[in-house]
């Protein structure tokens, strides 16, 4: 397997644009996670499916953020409008939490840069 | 999920044993320590879990002390490689209970 598969690797975009980002889990894992990074404050959960059914989005820190999860093969997280404090670096998990296997496998990451 | 508490920072020389130590001393008996690692620029990656038995792998051995208070991550023979943070994290291993909480973590630096 590939492992998880962000795309893009970058995003430069001006504030006011709308930005997706794409995340393909390992295929049979039934746990998505999205998680941001940034020097201020780390990494934060963001959202995270299991089953591709949203199970906690709390840590969306505002409205303009949004997940999807159609399928067990894709999700999304888009951000419209963008802001300039919404750049760092976003990380798509997966995990199977069956029995032996609980350890969540991390995308490279897409640096996004708004301007 | 449980609070951990890491020293922000340590330094390893190469081919020493690196020794990472992890407080959790609210962890509840359902609770896993976990540990994973990101070097820069990099996804964090799994390294190892356990319950409250010692557990080893081929990456590196986790010691959980009795009261499961403490655990304390060993990498046995440290490279430049190894230069990475590493993230202490407990929490629920299945269930709707399942996300990882990242905290702050340790910067290990392996030196020549």
């Amino acid at each position: 397997d590939a492992g998880v598969i962000q795309s893009p690797r970058h995003e430069v975009t001006e504030m006011g644009q709308e930005v997706t980002l794409r995340c393909k889990p390992i295929s049979g894992h039934d746990y998505l996670f999205w998680y941001r990074q940034t020097m201020m404050r780390g990494l934060e959960l963001l959202i995270y499916f299991n089953n591709n059914v949203p199970i906690d989005d709390s840590g969306m820190p505002e409205d303009r953020f949004s997940a999807k999860m159609p399928n067990a093969s894709f999700s999304t997280l888009k951000i419209q409008p963008s802001e300039p404090r919404d750049s760092a670096v976003y990380f798509c998990a997966s995990s199977f939490l069956g029995i032996g296997n609980t350890e969540a496998f991390f995308g490279q990451g897409t640096r996004l840069t708004v301007v | 999920d449980a609070k951990t508490t890491q020293p922000p920072s340590m330094d390893c020389a190469e081919g020493r044993a690196a020794n990472l130590p992890c407080n959790h001393s609210t962890i509840s008996g359902n609770e896993y320590v976990y540990w994973y690692r990101q070097i820069h620029s990099q996804g964090p990656q799994y390294i190892i879990h356990g319950l409250k038995n010692n557990e080893t792998n081929e990456m590196a051995s986790l010691i959980i002390t009795e009261d499961r208070k403490s655990s304390t991550l060993i990498l046995p023979h440290a490279t430049l490689r190894d230069t990475a943070v590493y993230y202490c994290i407990v929490r629920v291993r299945a269930g709707t209970a399942s996300k990882l909480t990242f905290g702050t973590g340790t910067r290990l630096q392996v030196t020549l």
